[in-house]
């Protein structure tokens, strides 16, 4: 079994609607993310959150909300979608910072088209 | 804004050949880091470099750092067309509280 798991691998959907992708991880670490990817502009990190009581903005949050239910769950939700929030999304996880950032460990993403 | 900027956008190479990737970044770090991504999947991570270190190596991997250039290398040698990838550098920043992630360099190894 992977070790972080999002869920749904590929979603297709109007805009208009809300949407909900969740990642849940079995690795114990704390600190959880969410990114998107662009073709040619790498990754950007919408939210993060260090801990289950701890939500904080990325570069790119707007028209995103996000929440941490569990130390391992760890949700991404769009409330009312638009088409220039169509992307591959991935969710990553890390041990807390020791030092300089860990690693961090991703999932396999989720890409969603909004027409 | 990206901290990190990876050259060459694109590299294609023959199998057995290295490739080397290079990285440049703005601010002040304490590591930095080195990600794979096969097509269609997550990233994952290669290599971690601290600020102390010059040099790293990891079986076929080889990442140099040089923080007066604020820019690091990675050199795959002996490339495998199983290498043919997407490789991203990323630095945490002053803070060391989150990753900036370049735009990546795509190389394609033929066999």
């Amino acid at each position: 079994d992977a070790d972080v798991t999002q869920t749904p691998r590929n979603r297709i959907t109007k805009t208009g609607k809300r949407i909900m992708l969740e990642c849940s991880q079995t690795k114990g670490h704390d600190r959880m993310y969410w990114y998107r990817q662009d073709p040619g502009l790498g990754l950007r990190l919408i939210y993060y959150s260090f801990d289950v009581k701890d939500i904080n903005k990325g570069e790119i949050s707007d028209g995103y909300s996000v929440s941490r239910q569990a130390q391992a769950k760890f949700s991404l939700s769009l409330e009312s979608a638009i088409p220039n929030q169509t992307a591959l999304y991935f969710c990553a996880t890390s041990d807390r910072t020791l030092g300089g950032h860990q690693p961090q460990h991703f999932g396999d993403g989720t890409r969603l088209s909004i027409l | 804004s990206q901290q990190g900027e990876e050259d060459p956008q694109a590299l294609s190479i023959q199998e057995g050949e290295n490739a080397t990737m290079n990285c440049s970044y703005k601010t002040s770090i304490n590591n930095l880091q080195w990600y794979r991504q096969n097509s269609g999947r997550g990233l994952v991570h290669l290599i971690l470099i601290r600020s102390n270190e010059r040099e790293k190596h990891s079986g076929r991997l080889r990442v140099t750092l040089d923080t007066s250039k604020k820019s690091s290398s990675l050199l795959i040698t002996a490339s495998r067309a199983a290498d043919t990838a997407s490789y991203f550098c990323a630095t945490d920043g002053e803070y060391g509280n989150k990753l900036v992630f370049g735009a990546g360099t795509i190389l394609r190894v033929k066999s």
